[in-house]
């Protein structure tokens, strides 16, 4: 089945500083990838929508200028927490769409393992 | 605008018996409808979903769902639970009609098999 990773799986940062999240389709191209946030015992929460070579759509109440979203590739999205705060500390994942993987729309996301941030 | 409900936080059941757990949806037009398991610490993983066609739909690990439009629910279901079957189950929705790959989520329950 199709296969996505993130990397790191765990990362423990200081306050002000920012830390890169990658999300890649290891065995697929992925039309769009999305980004989310786990708070514990609670659902997703999607952040923003990401295409390949163009800008991310964010959710409504989420920074931008905050969660800076690069979609390099079909195979790669990167997520950046700039400016890391406490209050940022929780599970990100991310997911990918399979690239032409049948009727539009109705293609499942396949989900990374999730990226445990914890500010200091 | 396009919602999904699940009911139950945490569903108990004695390994070997049968399992629901509850989904409801909203949407304008036809749904196209997921579930998703996630274990601890993990990211989650698809389990089946409904696009078109038959009502009962079959996925990995047994398990499978019955889309009834009348009553707007999109039920999971296992003939015989197993304690590995504990963990997180999301159910989530995309309207047909809208223009986006979104889904929508609901709440999660929580799935306690007891050996």
């Amino acid at each position: 089945g199709a296969v996505v990773s993130q990397h790191p799986s765990r990362v423990i940062c200081k306050s002000g500083t920012s830390v890169k999240i990658e999300c890649r389709s290891l065995d697929f191209q992925a039309t769009t990838m999305f980004w989310y946030r786990q708070f514990p015992k609670q659902s997703l929460m999607l952040m923003a929508t990401s295409n390949e070579g163009s800008k991310a759509t964010y959710e409504q109440g989420v920074e931008k200028d905050k969660f800076l979203i690069n979609h390099a590739s079909l195979t790669l999205s990167t997520l950046t927490v700039t400016s890391a705060h406490p209050e940022d500390s929780s599970f990100y994942i991310c997911s990918a769409s399979l690239r032409g993987g049948g009727l539009a729309g109705g293609n499942e996301q396949y989900f990374g393992p999730g990226t445990r941030l914890t500010v200091t | 605008a396009q919602s999904v409900a699940q009911p139950e936080d945490q569903v108990n059941v004695a390994e070997g018996n049968p399992l629901t757990v509850k989904c409801t949806y909203s949407v304008s037009g036809n749904p196209y409808l997921f579930w998703y398991v996630q274990y601890p610490n993990r990211g989650l993983q698809f389990l089946l979903k409904y696009i078109t066609g038959d009502n009962l739909v079959k996925g990995s690990y047994g398990f499978e769902a019955e889309f009834n439009k009348s009553q707007t629910s999109f039920h999971l279901k296992k003939p015989s639970a197993l304690v590995s079957d504990s963990a997180l189950y999301f159910c989530a929705v995309r309207g047909v009609s809208y223009n986006t790959d979104k889904l929508i989520f609901g709440t999660g329950t929580r799935l306690q098999v007891f050996p």
